[in-house]
């Protein structure tokens, strides 16, 4: 079973819509993020969650919206999707524990097409 | 302000050695990550480095030198399913929160 799951896969829209987007990790770490990925622009942080309390900012958190529902559990929302918000997202999780590389673990992402 | 340079794009044979570098300019260092990724996939880890030398895995090794701001992701005996995006990442120091500072990746096209 994989440790980063993502849902939906694949998500087409149109504009104006309200989307959310999951990820759920078995992998036990504290850290999630949520990145988007445009040809040409690499990955870009969106959102970042230290531990379920914590919440903060990305590079272009406008226009979405998250929530860390549990240790496990990170979701992004897209309160009213417009065309330029069509990207390949990813959810990532680290470790925060003293010992570890804090190395980031990906998800299989969710290709978000917005008509 | 903070970068990471990598090639675009590279072409090596099967069977050949390819040598893929990043270089960094940022406000502190806490370690660089090499991570492939196939078209329309996810990144997966490949290597971390956060003291100067050589990392070796098996056929991918992966060396750093801090002072110059320099890293090499080193692939022997190319194969096909090597044709991917190698990206290069940087972790800044702990006043950016840690946070990982991403190159655009080099797309590498493995040739018979």
């Amino acid at each position: 079973d994989a440790d980063v799951t993502q849902t939906p896969r694949n998500r087409i829209t149109k504009t104006g819509k309200r989307i959310m987007l999951e990820c759920s990790q078995t992998k036990g770490h504290d850290r999630m993020y949520w990145y988007r990925q445009d040809p040409g622009l690499g990955l870009r942080l969106i959102y970042y969650s230290f531990d379920v309390k914590d919440i903060n900012k990305g590079e272009i958190s406008d226009g979405y919206s998250v929530s860390r529902q549990a240790q496990a559990k990170f979701s992004l929302s897209l309160e009213s999707a417009i065309p330029n918000q069509t990207a390949l997202y990813f959810c990532a999780t680290s470790d925060l524990k003293a010992s570890s590389t804090d190395t980031q673990y990906f998800g299989p992402g969710t290709r978000l097409t917005v008509l | 302000g903070q970068n990471i340079d990598q090639p675009t794009e590279m072409t090596a044979t099967e069977g050949a050695i390819v040598q893929i570098n990043c270089t960094y300019q940022t406000s502190g260092f806490n370690g660089l990550f090499w991570y492939q990724q196939h078209a329309g996939e996810a990144p997966t880890f490949l290597s971390y480095n956060v003291l100067d030398g050589l990392e070796e895995k098996g056929r991918f090794s992966s060396f750093l030198s801090r002072s110059k701001g320099y890293s090499y992701l080193l692939l022997k005996e190319l194969q096909m399913k090597d044709s991917a995006s190698y990206l290069c990442a940087v972790r800044g120091d702990a006043g950016n929160n840690r946070k990982l500072i991403w190159g655009l990746g080099t797309s590498l096209a493995v040739n018979p």
